[in-house]
């Protein structure tokens, strides 16, 4: 079956501008996942959705970080302002359940901020 | 707070060479431990995982042991192959105030592996 995509596969984006990232994850998953791959900070967490709880935003690291999950299926990450420490691999991963422990991942968002 | 460490990269090795990679951690609780993968161009993978102490994941040919006494999870390879040439995560799965597990994954640094003929 499909997997979890995201798109766009790269982003390249002036410093000061708005980007929205998207993840679609696999049918049927209940959590979803934000992690971020930079070369400074390796993978991190940014944020995650579970049903229709409020969502886990500890791991944002500023407030021009938002995400949003619509009707319990696709999420967008949003980031306003982008500078150029934003730079990185966004990748979003998807579970059956919280405790189901396999998180499967997407091919990621690389954007480039300039 | 939680945290992994792992060895620093990057390892080359020739084909059939013994492969270790050590992973150690520190986390509240007992979490649960993976290997993942990312093969180049590739999105990551689970490759194994050990949810309590002693368990032992095994995939592929890739070995892990859950050592509770020593907060490691170390990957093992008897032989590896060119195609095990990737990047490798370790991880552990966080747990919320209650005690229950929520999935959120805190990962190692990484180690690029590098295999040749």
């Amino acid at each position: 079956g499909a997997g979890v995509s995201q798109s766009p596969s790269n982003k390249v984006t002036e410093k000061g501008k708005d980007v929205e990232l998207r993840c679609d994850p696999i049918s049927g998953h209940t959590a979803l996942y934000w992690y971020r791959q930079s070369l400074g900070q390796g993978l991190e967490f940014l944020i995650y959705f579970q049903g229709n709880s409020a969502p886990d935003k500890s791991g944002l690291p500023s407030d021009r970080f938002s995400a949003e999950r619509t009707g319990g299926s696709v999420s967008t990450l949003t980031i306003q302002r982008t500078q150029q420490e934003d730079s990185a691999v966004y990748l979003c991963a998807s579970s059956f359940s919280p405790g189901s422990y396999e998180q499967y991942f997407g091919p990621g968002t690389r954007l480039t901020v300039t | 707070g939680n945290s992994v460490t792992q060895m620093e990269g990057p390892v080359t090795l020739s084909e059939e060479a013994f492969l270790t990679i050590n992973c150690t951690y520190t986390a509240t609780g007992y979490p649960s431990l993976f290997w993942y993968v990312q093969y180049p161009g590739e999105g990551l993978q689970l490759l194994l995982k050990a949810t309590k102490a002693d368990d032992k994941g095994s995939n592929k040919g890739f070995e892990a042991t859950y050592r509770k006494e020593t907060t490691s999870f170390h990957l093992e390879k008897g032989s590896v192959q060119v195609s095990d040439s990737a990047v490798y995560f370790c991880a552990l799965s966080a747990f919320n105030a209650g005690g229950t597990s929520y999935g959120k994954l805190t990962f190692g640094q990484g180690t690029i592996l590098t295999v040749h003929p």
